[in-house]
């Protein structure tokens, strides 16, 4: 099966900086990658997501970028600030484009961001 | 728009007990996937399920099941509870159909403890 590692698994910035989180997958056939929020006490929050068609998207303070030949992907967040502290997950599909409800996730990235 | 309802958001068990915990989707999605959040194994899926029928099934024991009504709300079953089903029980609901429309918009979560 589908298996995602997810890097680092603590990151802290100070605000205002840039955070990058980097994720690999092993499944060449996965095709949508979407990344959640997560804070504590909540569910997952989906913020950004990209499919194999394109190599990166952006929206507003927040960009994920996309390498199928290299098989990893990234989220870019620009101009940090202390409401981005929450663990940040990779996930994966590896359903062939079909859209079969399963992702997929690495173990997460504990965010802190200092004022 | 209504967001994902789980109930209970708490729950304590006995082990060898079983439990029954209940997810509404957004209105107007018809897949429901269910996953389990430990610190240990992370973010794992366990099944789901698209207009009443399990469409795919995570690496998990027969213990745990689920089914899908007729108005999309689902529930899942863990039957002879172990101290190891102690987790957090994460419901995403997403539209379900080809791709293009996977994005899984996830509840606040089942928080499950087994003494």
């Amino acid at each position: 099966g589908e298996n995602v590692e997810q890097h680092p698994s603590t990151l802290s910035v100070q605000e205002g900086d840039s955070a990058v989180i980097k994720c690999t997958y092993s499944d060449s056939a996965s095709n949508y990658f979407p990344w959640y929020k997560q804070e504590l006490g909540k569910g997952p929050q989906l913020i950004i997501d990209i499919r194999s068609n394109v190599g990166e998207k952006k929206d507003q303070r927040i960009a994920v970028t996309l390498n199928k030949t290299a098989k990893h992907f990234s989220l870019h967040i620009t101009e940090t600030q202390p409401e981005d502290s929450a663990v940040y997950f990779c996930a994966a599909d590896p359903d062939r484009g079909s859209t079969l409800g399963r992702l997929y996730f690495g173990r997460g990235t504990q965010l802190t961001v200092w004022p | 728009k209504a967001g994902v309802t789980q109930t209970p958001r708490y729950l304590i068990k006995t082990r060898g007990q079983q439990v029954t915990l209940s997810c509404s989707p957004i209105s107007g999605h018809r897949s429901v996937s269910w996953y389990q959040q430990t610190p240990g194994q992370g973010l794992q899926f366990l099944f789901e399920y698209f207009s009443e029928t399990q469409r795919n099934k995570g690496n998990f024991p027969g213990r745990f099941s689920g089914r899908q009504f007729s108005n999309s709300r689902s529930e899942m079953n863990v039957s002879t509870l172990e101290l190891g089903d102690s987790a957090l029980y994460l419901c995403a609901s997403s539209r379900g159909q080809l791709a293009g429309n996977g994005e899984q918009y996830f509840g606040p979560g089942t928080r499950l403890t087994v003494t």
